[in-house]
């Protein structure tokens, strides 16, 4: 019973190193979610896919980009890290119905030098 | 723009306490979902209110939604350090999307 999977758990990169992270959900949900979460700031909407084949943007969008690559994927990459993508970062995913939770993987930590 | 805040920010109290932490906003939420999160874990749902002054409760955990459907609150009765973690709120949007306040840290301590 996995639930929101999220590989690696730790990375630390340098400036201007890419990379992806990855998350699966095996509970056939439509909807996933990347967050990160600063300290003193909650936890803040990166991108967000509706459905399988749709990806939006959140409200910090700014140096990620994603992919919705089935309806159990869903990539966050990071072209070039600055410092300031140093974070905790979440996916989570949900049915697609009204009032339906968001079930969280546990977070890839991520720091860039 | 952080459309939710939550206070305390911070919470210290001994086991045995009663506690109440807060979630406002300016705008009406057409739901409201209630999230706890412990150390290097993801957050975990907790409860979802839709109705204006519904009133849920979750063994020790009561939680009110406002009449005017603005605000929320979270009543912790005799705490236990188990009850330790940051508790989140977040307000439903479109697609499903969750705003999320900063949050409140509850420390209890044995």
């Amino acid at each position: 019973n996995a639930g929101v999977t999220q590989t690696p758990k730790f990375q630390v990169l340098k400036t201007g190193q890419s990379m992806t992270l990855q998350c699966a959900q095996d509970m056939n949900h439509n909807s996933m979610y990347w967050y990160r979460q600063d300290p003193g700031m909650g936890l803040r909407l990166i991108y967000y896919s509706a459905s399988e084949g749709t990806t939006d943007k959140g409200e910090v969008p700014n140096g990620y980009n994603v992919s919705r690559l089935n309806k159990r994927e869903f990539s966050l990459r990071l072209e070039s890290a600055a410092p300031s993508q140093t974070s905790v970062y979440f996916c989570a995913s949900c049915s697609g119905t009204v009032s339906q939770p968001q079930h969280f993987g546990d977070g890839t930590r991520l720091s860039i030098l | 723009t952080q459309l939710l805040e939550q206070s305390p920010q911070f919470l210290s109290i001994q086991e045995g306490e009663n506690l109440t932490v807060y979630c406002n906003s300016s705008s009406v939420f057409s739901s409201l979902q209630w999230y706890r999160q412990e150390p290097g874990e993801g957050p975990v749902l907790l409860v979802t209110v839709v109705t204006g002054g519904e009133v849920k409760k979750l063994k020790r955990l009561t939680f009110q939604f406002g009449d005017a459907r603005k605000d929320s609150s979270l009543h912790i009765t005799a705490a236990q350090p188990g009850d330790t973690g940051l508790y989140l709120c977040g307000k439903g949007g479109s697609n499903y999307k969750l705003t999320f306040g900063k949050g409140t840290l509850l420390t209890v301590n044995p």
